[in-house]
């Protein structure tokens, strides 16, 4: 699976978007972006997943660039309970493990 | 209501009281995982199953054992657990290829002193 990098960190004030940004520079053809998030010790929760069209659904939108080596989660309307570390991975969506492989993530705060 | 249920949700043990984490999912997921999380080092996972009577080792296996028996469940087995086993532990469940959306459990915190 292609490796991902992620800022460590991002402020974003109430009621504003958050886009939070992602390389996967090394990604292949057939791997699909996964974006996750962990609210503090909870069980990581799916947000989001794209190959190369951007998706929206009623969490988030994902914008995937057309050369799919960067993408950008958007949360249109953060509240103080987006507040959590934001995974983005890459993973082919199949194969012998299904393993996710989780990076440091980006620990999003939302400010009031 | 889709669930993945882990329990116990805290556990404090002593070394080499064998113990097991259970992990129940109601979406009749054919892949279920085990993950470890521990600070600096993110999620590991331990083993996973894909399907009844199917396991296989993950990337950090050693000193646990599991068991899938029927579909919905995936229990965790610490045979005799050591103090380097403290962590938080979550359960996972998808469905097959393409979407592999994994639904985790809410975490199993364990102290081995």
């Amino acid at each position: 699976d292609a490796k991902t990098t992620q800022p460590p960190s991002m402020d974003c004030a109430e009621g504003r978007a958050a886009n939070l940004p992602c390389n996967h520079s090394t990604i292949s053809g057939n791997e699909y972006v996964y974006w996750y998030r962990q609210i503090h010790s909870q069980g990581p929760q799916y947000i989001i997943h794209g190959l190369k069209n951007n998706e929206t659904n009623e969490m988030a939108s994902l914008i995937i660039t057309e050369d799919r080596k960067s993408s950008t989660l958007i949360l249109p309307h953060a509240t103080l309970r987006d507040t959590a570390v934001y995974y983005c991975i890459v993973h082919l969506g199949s194969g012998a493990t299904n393993k996710l492989i989780f990076g440091t993530g980006t620990l999003l705060a939302i400010q009031p | 209501e889709a669930q993945v249920t882990q329990n116990p949700r805290y556990l404090i043990t002593v070394t080499g009281k064998k113990l097991t984490v259970t992990c129940s999912q109601n979406m009749n997921h054919e892949y279920m995982s085990w993950y470890r999380q521990d600070p600096g080092l993110g999620l590991r996972q331990i083993y996973y199953s894909m399907n009844v009577e199917v396991t296989d080792k993950g990337d950090v296996p050693e000193g646990y054992k599991v068991s899938r028996k029927e579909k919905r469940n995936f229990p965790l087995i610490l045979e005799s657990p050591s103090p380097n086993q403290t962590s938080l532990y979550f359960c996972a469940s998808s469905s097959d290829y393409p979407r592999n959306i994994q639904y985790f459990g809410a975490g199993t915190r364990l102290s081995v002193l």
